[in-house]
């Protein structure tokens, strides 16, 4: 499978429950960013991985944990999340960090927290 | 602050008609901007960059330093271009607007 691939595609969660979205890139890139997409806001970044190390973390509750094992593979860890936290949540990676500004994004994750 | 302003929401255009989706970004350094585009069950793609000063699918857009802004334009629009479209800047990462969904209907 070539590009960036998000699991799952949908997810259902209640407020208690623990679960892990996964990233993967087949791209050969070296940084992978985590995008929450809610409705009537702008995308907004949450975090970035550069070379498997972070380097952006934009405020964001720690409820969302990030786990870059390797620089193929991105999971955002979620715990005790909020209805609030209802999004689509999109993976992406580019070659470098900040260097074409050209990103590459998976089709996200629709979490659904009730 | 950095900041990126998509003024339209919606945009509804006839087929062949001119379009100019709006953008505005407020940026202390020198800018970068790029026009994202998300087709109807696709992913969200980059569509151009202003440094490539190229026309992509008959879309450009200029920058303008003047007026903080960078307009995507198209003389003639067809329905295949009906689509999500986002104005994004490369700041400390990359810094999207809310997006303009753009209709083109016959």
């Amino acid at each position: 499978e070539t590009g960036v691939t998000q699991t799952p595609r949908h997810l259902v969660m209640g407020m208690t429950n623990k679960k892990s979205l996964k990233c993967e890139q087949h791209l050969g890139h070296n940084a992978m960013y985590w995008y929450k997409q809610s409705a009537k806001k702008p995308l907004e970044l949450m975090f970035v991985y550069s070379l498997e190390e972070r380097v952006e973390n934009n405020s964001v509750p720690s409820r969302f944990s990030p786990e870059c094992p390797n620089s193929s593979h991105l999971f955002l860890h979620l715990h005790t999340l909020q209805p609030e936290d209802s999004a689509l949540y999109l993976c992406a990676s580019s070659q470098g960090f900040l260097d074409t500004g050209e990103l590459f994004f998976g089709e996200g994750s629709r979490l659904t927290v009730l | 602050a950095q900041r990126v302003t998509q003024p339209e929401k919606l945009l509804s255009v006839f087929k062949g008609a001119p379009v100019e989706l709006k953008c505005n970004y407020s940026y202390s350094g020198s800018p970068e901007l790029f026009w994202y585009v998300q087709y109807s069950r696709q992913r969200l793609q980059l569509l151009l960059r202003h440094i490539s000063r190229e026309s992509i699918k008959g879309f450009t857009a200029d920058l303008n330093k003047g007026e903080t802004s960078f307009h995507l334009k198209k003389p003639f629009a067809q329905e295949e271009d009906s689509a999500m479209y986002y104005c994004a800047l490369k700041a400390s990462a990359l810094i999207f607007g809310k997006g303009t969904t753009l209709s083109v209907s016959s």
